[in-house]
């Protein structure tokens, strides 16, 4: 079946610095990608969606300077936390949606980020 | 470990017509459910959910039931329109554990 593949899937920072992290489908292409965090013991929210060669669109509540997303190939989106701080700590999970089988979508899994 | 397993897909039916898609799970602890859903062109959002046995999760004319006997989180819906055509998504949650395990998804196509 499709993959998709994240990295890394745990990622330690010291407060301040800038953490990326890789959405990669294997497979397939993937015009549209999402992401998402979550926080413990809760649901997922999502974050933006990030489609192919355009800005990303972002939920409400959601900072787009803080979380920089490209899109910037069919099988390629990253995340970047920047100037990251504890609150920021969550698990980030993405999504990539293929546009071969009627948008059948598959996750990514997951990266747990720790910001010290 | 922890899995979710949903009835494959996609499953057809007429508008009005009734909705079950089945989902079964094994977890080592007590599980919260959830089922999540996707709509063409979007993300994947949260439909209903239940924390505990017995609990009914409900939302939009969608049910599920929480049965620790039978480990199952069917989902149901009484008269689907064309308008919940979607693949969604059984999930769970482990007491022990702080991240979600997802089934592959089932989709919907409801016709007119």
């Amino acid at each position: 079946g499709a993959v998709v593949s994240q990295h890394p899937s745990r990622v330690i920072c010291k407060s301040g610095t800038s953490v990326k992290i890789e959405c990669r489908s294997l497979d397939f292409q993937a015009t549209t990608m999402f992401w998402y965090r979550q926080f413990p013991k809760q649901s997922l929210m999502l974050m933006a969606t990030s489609n192919e060669g355009s800005k990303a669109t972002y939920e409400q509540g959601v900072e787009k300077d803080k979380f920089l997303i490209n899109h910037a190939s069919l099988t390629l989106s990253t995340l970047t936390v920047t100037s990251a701080h504890p609150e920021d700590s969550s698990f980030y999970i993405c999504s990539a949606q293929d546009r071969g089988r009627t948008g059948e979508l598959f996750f990514g899994e997951g990266s747990r980020l720790t910001v010290l | 470990g922890d899995s979710v397993t949903q009835m494959e897909g996609p499953v057809t039916l007429s508008e009005e017509a009734f909705l079950t898609i089945n989902c079964t799970y094994t977890a080592t602890g007590y599980p919260s459910l959830f089922w999540y859903v996707q709509y063409p062109g979007e993300g994947l959002q949260l439909l209903l959910k239940a924390t505990k046995a017995d609990d009914k999760g409900s939302n939009k004319g969608f049910e599920a039931t929480y049965r620790k006997e039978t480990t199952s989180f069917h989902l149901e819906k009484g008269s689907v329109q064309v308008s919940d055509s979607a693949v969604y998504f059984c999930a769970l949650i482990d007491s022990g554990y702080s991240t979600l395990t997802f089934g592959k998804g089932t989709m919907l196509l409801v016709s007119p």
